[in-house]
C-alpha cells in the first residue's frame, strides 16, 4: 500500500516552454503533498507544501510564479514549471502524507521526474 | 534553522561487512528522526524512524538509536548484502512527518 506515482518520469523541453508534472497517490487519499528538488549528488530541497483545495505554501527562495502547484483532488497534485530555462533542469520529487502507517504520519515518495531544459 | 549532516560518501564495503553511516542533527525542538533509502531508479522509501530520545528504529536488519545527548541518529547494520546498495538519507522533522529536512545522502555500494 501507500504508492505514489509521478508522470512523466523523464521530460526534455526547449527553453521558454512550460512543463507539467503529475503526482498521484494511488491507494490512499492525501490531503497534503510535498514537492522537492534534488540536484546531482545533493540532498532533497523542499520547494512547497501542497494542501488539497488551498494555495500551496512555498519555501523561502522558491518562485511561486515559476513553479505553479495545484492540488485539485485528494489524489493528485501537479507542478508546472513555467517558461523553463536550463537552470531549472533537475530531478523533481513529490511525496504524499499518509496517516495510514500507524503511529504518526509518514511521507511516501514518488519515483521522481528528470527535467532537462535545452 | 534545523539541519542534518551525514558522513560523506561514497561508501564501499564488501558483503557481510559491518555498516555505520553517521548522522548528526541540529534542531531547536525535539524532532522526529528518519532514515530513507533510495534504490537505483526508485523513489525514496522510509527505512526506519524514531520519534523520541532513546527510541530505536529498526527494519530489514538496519538499526538507528535516537541519541539526544549527542544529537545523533547513526545507521547500522551488522552484515550488509549486495542488495543494500543504495543512497541513504537521514532526515528530521519538527512536525511529525511534515517539512522533512534531509541530509545530503550517502551512496553505499556493496561488492560481492
Amino acid at each position: 500500500g501507500a504508492v505514489v506515482s509521478q508522470h512523466p518520469s523523464r521530460v526534455i523541453c526547449k527553453s521558454g516552454t512550460s512543463v507539467k508534472i503529475e503526482c498521484r497517490s494511488l491507494d490512499f487519499q492525501a490531503t497534503t503533498m510535498f514537492w522537492y528538488r534534488q540536484f546531482p549528488k545533493q540532498s532533497l530541497m523542499l520547494m512547497a507544501t501542497s494542501n488539497e483545495g488551498s494555495k500551496a505554501t512555498y519555501e523561502q527562495g522558491v518562485e511561486k510564479d515559476k513553479f505553479l502547484i495545484n492540488h485539485a483532488s485528494l489524489t493528485l497534485s501537479t507542478l508546472t514549471v513555467t517558461s523553463a530555462h536550463p537552470e531549472d533542469s533537475s530531478f523533481y520529487i513529490c511525496s504524499a502524507l499518509s496517516p495510514l502507517a500507524g503511529a504518526g504520519d509518514t511521507q511516501y515518495f514518488g519515483p521522481g521526474t528528470r527535467l532537462t531544459v535545452l | 534553522g534545523d539541519s542534518v549532516t551525514q558522513m560523506e560518501g561514497p561508501v564501499t564495503l564488501s558483503e557481510e561487512a559491518f555498516l555505520t553511516i553517521n548522522c548528526t542533527y541540529t534542531a531547536t525542538g525535539y524532532p522526529s528522526l528518519f532514515w530513507y533509502v533510495q534504490y537505483p531508479g526508485e523513489g525514496l522509501q522510509l527505512l526506519l524512524k524514531a520519534t523520541k530520545a532513546d527510541d530505536k528504529g529498526s527494519n530489514k536488519g538496519f538499526e538507528a538509536t535516537y541519541r539526544k545527548e549527542t544529537t545523533s541518529f547513526h545507521l547500522e547494520k551488522g552484515s550488509v548484502q549486495v542488495s543494500d546498495s543504495a543512497v541513504y538519507f537521514c532526515a528530521l522533522s519538527d512536525q511529525g512527518a511534515q517539512k522533512l529536512v534531509f541530509g545530503q545522502g550517502t551512496r553505499l555500494t556493496i561488492n560481492p
